[in-house]
C-alpha cells in the first residue's frame, strides 16, 4: 500500500539554524512527492514537488530531493526564519487522484 | 481570484443533526476533494470528484455524502452527525494532471 512517514515534532530551532525534516515513503508504482506547508489558521499550500527520481524540488529557500534508492524526500533549509514557523506535511500521489499525507511536523523558529 | 473558499468557517452541531459544508473554487479546476484533519493523523481523504456530476469514495467516506452538481462547487453532507466527526474539514481543487492541490481555509466542526 501507499504511506508516508515523517519525523515527529515538534521541532524548535533558533533563527538562521539549519532545518531538516525527514520523510520516507512506501508506494506502489512511481509516485510524485510533495511538501505542503500549513501556516496557523490557514489551509495547506504546496511548498515544492518532485515527480521523478533524482528530481530536486525547491521554493522559498526550501529544497528536497526525490531519492528512490532510500525512498526518501527529506525537506531542508539552510537558514530558517521566524516566518517559517508552520506545520509541514510530506505527501505522495500515485496518479489515482489521492494524496497520501504524513502526520505533519510542527516547526517553531524562535528569534 | 478568490481561489478555494469554504462555508462556514466554524460550526457546532448536536449529535444526530445534519449539515452541509460548501466548497467553491474559481480556477475552473476539474478535480475537487474533501479531507478531514485530526490531531496526529495528517489529512485523510473523504470523497473526491474528477468532474461535474461525478464523485468517488476516499479513505474515510462513511457517514458523509457529496455532490458535484456544478463544476465550481463541491458539497459535503453529514446526514446524522456523530462526535467522531468532530474535525477540521478541508476542501481542495486540482487542475487535472497538475498534481498540485489548492486548499481552502478549512471548516472547524464540533459535534457534541
Amino acid at each position: 500500500g501507499n504511506s508516508v512517514t515523517q519525523m515527529e515534532g515538534p521541532v524548535t530551532l533558533s533563527e538562521e539554524a539549519f532545518l531538516t525534516i525527514n520523510c520516507t515513503y512506501t508506494a506502489t508504482g512511481y509516485p510524485s512527492l510533495f511538501w505542503y506547508v500549513q501556516y496557523p489558521g490557514e489551509g495547506l499550500q504546496l511548498l515544492l514537488k518532485a515527480t521523478k527520481a533524482d528530481d530536486k524540488g525547491s521554493n522559498k529557500g526550501f529544497e528536497a530531493t526525490y531519492r528512490k534508492e532510500t525512498t526518501s524526500f527529506h525537506l531542508e533549509k539552510g537558514s530558517v526564519q521566524v516566518s517559517d514557523s508552520a506545520v509541514y506535511f510530506c505527501a505522495l500521489e500515485t496518479g489515482a487522484n489521492n494524496l497520501f499525507f504524513g502526520t505533519g511536523t510542527r516547526l517553531t523558529v524562535i528569534p | 481570484n478568490a481561489g478555494v473558499t469554504q462555508t462556514p468557517k466554524f460550526r457546532v452541531l448536536k449529535t444526530g443533526q445534519s449539515m452541509t459544508l460548501l466548497c467553491a473554487q474559481d480556477m475552473n479546476h476539474e478535480y475537487m476533494y474533501w479531507y478531514r484533519q485530526d490531531p496526529g493523523m495528517g489529512l485523510r481523504l473523504i470523497h473526491y470528484s474528477v468532474g461535474e456530476g461525478t464523485t468517488a469514495k476516499g479513505e474515510v467516506p462513511d457517514g458523509y455524502n457529496v455532490s458535484r452538481l456544478k463544476k465550481q462547487n463541491f458539497l459535503l453532507g453529514l446526514e446524522s452527525a456523530a462526535p467522531s466527526q468532530t474535525s477540521v474539514y478541508f476542501c481542495a481543487s486540482e487542475d487535472s494532471g497538475s498534481y498540485e492541490q489548492y486548499f481552502g481555509p478549512g471548516t472547524r466542526l464540533t459535534v457534541t
